[in-house]
């Protein structure tokens, strides 16, 4: 079955300290990856995608994503995080040419501490 | 320029009635989407029009169905509420890459 899990449910960092959530799939063939961003009671802003081609993804807001087709991987990096990051992220897989029918995963919840 | 504009924000039913939440695409976008985000879960996908024809669906029940209109804009009616139906309802927007969420409808059935 096709399917995303997001392993990390609630991650806490410091201003200024590296970031990465995880993001691992399940797909038949190698889908459209994304991740979004929600913050309280809004809807859903796109990070970035990932269609083909070079497996490093530059996003939005200094977020950046690899693709790892090894190990079904699309793990959203950040070198830096700000107090304005925290939020609720999300990462979404589609078939190929299919944008519209994502499979979100459950969600990891960033807080950020001064 | 707006982005996807959904009514009513808020809005509170008894089980067993009807809702219709309503969504205005992004101006230039012709494919609407809805989803159903429950509470601490990830979006769900319902269905999705283009040419005012659902063209996917979701494994949702019968109870949930839409419309498109000739101006793109989109309406999804979901009859004999459950309490399980409360949830954030997202519709998104698109034209060809370029794709839109709404801040979405927040349901919810007592």
């Amino acid at each position: 079955a096709q399917s995303v899990t997001q392993p990390d449910i609630h991650i806490t960092v410091s201003e200024g300290a590296s970031l990465e959530l995880r993001c691992n799939y399940s797909y038949g063939a190698t889908p459209y990856l994304f991740w979004y961003v929600q913050s309280p009671g809004q809807g859903l802003q796109l990070l970035l995608k990932y269609f083909s081609g070079d497996t490093l993804v530059q996003g939005i807001k200094g977020f950046e994503a690899e693709f790892k087709r090894s190990q079904s991987s699309f793990n959203l990096r950040k070198p830096s995080v700000h107090w304005s990051d925290a939020a609720e992220y999300f990462c979404a897989v589609g078939a190929p040419g299919n944008t519209d029918k994502l499979i979100f995963g459950t969600g990891t919840r960033l807080q950020v501490f001064p | 320029d707006a982005g996807v504009t959904q009514s009513p924000t808020h809005l509170i039913k008894t089980r067993g009635q009807q809702v219709t939440l309503r969504c205005s695409p992004k101006s230039g976008h012709d494919t609407v989407s809805w989803y159903q985000q429950a509470l601490g879960q990830g979006p769900q996908f319902i269905f999705q029009y283009y040419e005012e024809e659902e063209r996917q669906r979701g494994n949702f029940p019968d109870r949930f169905s839409g419309h498109q209109f000739p101006n793109y804009s989109s309406e999804l009616n979901v009859n004999a509420l459950l309490l399980g139906d409360s949830a954030l309802y997202l519709c998104a927007s698109r034209r060809e890459t370029d794709s839109t969420f709404g801040s979405g409808t927040r349901l919810t059935v007592v």
